[in-house]
């Protein structure tokens, strides 16, 4: 079955990088995600790549996928503390009724 | 646009009693929702998967006797833990697709179940 994984807990001074890790098992996800939760909100979509990508980047955002290790990773530049959030990476697969499963989540938090 | 809401954002009760959880989408019609149910520092697990108009999907191991789903309209989806017992305690969370991808999902802020 599927399985993703992810280290629970980050901790980033303001203004340095971020980096979130991921991976995941089923070689034949089609897309892979990464989603922002914080407290009395929905789930927040950052932004997803399609498997046959290497990277996609997206203003402080970037998104590196390395199919042969199953590994995804995402980047945040400069990072504020309004991106102290849970995150979470999600993959899909045709043929598996496009649903979603998610990562154990990561807890960013940003220190001043 | 695309905000799903859920009602209520809490609930507390008691042991035996039900409980229902609605997931609206308020401004667009969805003809699937979703039904996560998320443990502390755990990952969103897929509990259900829901049409309008026909009965839910469930995914192993889901008692679809003790969650029921009912997808009544393109806009309302309620999910109803019967018989609830303390290890249904649990962050509920909705999600409804506008299209057929799975990046076309949008979710709800969730609903905090204590059963004491």
């Amino acid at each position: 079955g599927e399985d993703v994984e992810q280290s629970l807990f980050l901790s980033v001074r303001e203004g340095d990088s971020s980096v979130i890790n991921c991976t995941y098992t089923d070689s034949s996800s089609t897309y892979l995600y990464w989603y922002k939760q914080e407290p009395g909100a929905g789930l927040q979509l950052l932004t997803y790549i399609f498997s046959n990508m290497d990277m996609k980047q997206d203003q402080r955002l970037t998104v590196l996928l390395n199919k042969k290790d199953k590994h995804l990773s995402l980047r945040i530049a400069d990072t504020q503390t309004g991106d102290s959030a849970i995150y979470f990476c999600a993959e899909s697969r045709t043929g598996g009724g496009n649903k979603l499963t998610f990562g154990t989540g990561t807890q960013l938090k940003v220190e001043l | 646009g695309a905000v799903v809401s859920q009602h209520p954002s809490w609930v507390i009760c008691k042991s035996g009693t039900s409980v229902k959880i609605e997931c609206r989408s308020l401004d667009f019609q969805a003809t699937t929702m979703f039904w996560y149910r998320q443990f502390p520092k755990q990952s969103l697990m897929l509990m259900a998967t829901s049409n309008e108009g026909s009965k839910a999907t469930y995914e192993q191991g889901v008692e679809k006797d003790k969650f029921l789903i009912n997808h009544a309209s393109l806009t309302l989806s309620t999910l109803t833990v019967t018989s609830a017992h303390p290890e249904d305690s649990s962050f509920y969370i909705c999600s409804a697709r506008v299209g057929s991808l799975p990046h076309e999902q949008y979710f709800g802020p969730g609903t905090r179940l204590t059963v004491t």
